[in-house]
């Protein structure tokens, strides 16, 4: 049974790099089947997608966040990352990792980790 | 701002149905059919519900349902129940590899 664990500090300084990796359980991560990727969700507010990653490296981003955004995947290990660059408190967000079907069904997500909640904040 | 528009509240009362509508673009959801709807329950992870429009994942009860024309997408919970009660957002893909939500519509059971 698959499993999505999110890991990372919960308070991050402003302007500083906001760090979370997922371990993934009960699957593997390098697989044709799936991409592996982030969504948040500000405190009493709506869910947004960050980024998703394949097991090749091959990523897609969120436009609005692709200046400051590196998801990667580290197959060794089982487990991928996410880093977002310059964070502020408008980054402050439970942050789930998930994951997705590749191909025809790649833009829903039916996987879900059980949340991380970060604070950025002094 | 969320990129794709729905109601902030829905209610209705044991048994009934209840519409939940998510409007965006022809770049979103009048565009593709990768319209996803979700369930989240407070403090839990989103589940979702329905997939490329109108399918349901295996598990998901046949009374819920989705459907679109033009820009907009809707989810129809039948015969509601009281665990239906929760947030429920949609998504859409969008150009050039965007994955987009809409804000969120809190279902009240009466």
């Amino acid at each position: 049974q698959l499993q999505l664990q999110e890991s990372g500090p919960g308070l991050v300084k402003p302007s500083e790099t906001l760090s979370l990796t997922c371990i993934v359980s009960g699957g593997s991560i390098s697989g044709s089947d799936y991409y592996w990727g982030w969504i948040r969700q500000p405190p009493g507010k709506g869910l947004e997608w960050i980024g998703s990653v394949y097991y090749t490296g091959t990523t897609y981003y969120s436009p609005s966040l692709r200046s400051r955004v590196t998801i990667s995947v580290d197959t060794s290990k089982n487990q991928f990352s996410l880093r977002l660059n310059s964070a502020t408190a408008a980054d402050t967000a439970m942050y789930f990792c998930a994951r997705q079907r590749s191909g025809v069904q790649l833009w829903s997500v039916p996987a879900w980790g059980q949340g991380a909640l970060v604070s950025v904040s002094s | 701002q969320s990129a794709l528009t729905q109601p902030p509240s829905a209610s209705g009362s044991p048994g009934q149905s209840v519409t939940i509508s998510c409007t965006g673009t022809s770049r979103d959801v009048g565009g593709y059919d990768h319209v996803s709807w979700y369930q989240q329950y407070p403090g839990k992870a989103p589940k979702l519900m329905i997939y490329e429009v109108s399918k349901r994942p295996s598990g998901v009860p046949d009374r819920f349902s989705g459907s679109k024309s033009g820009n907009t997408a809707s989810l129809t919970v039948s015969g509601l129940q009281a665990e239906d009660g929760a947030d429920y957002y949609c998504s859409s893909y969008a150009d050039s590899y965007n994955l987009v939500f809409g804000g969120g519509t809190k279902l009240t059971v009466l």
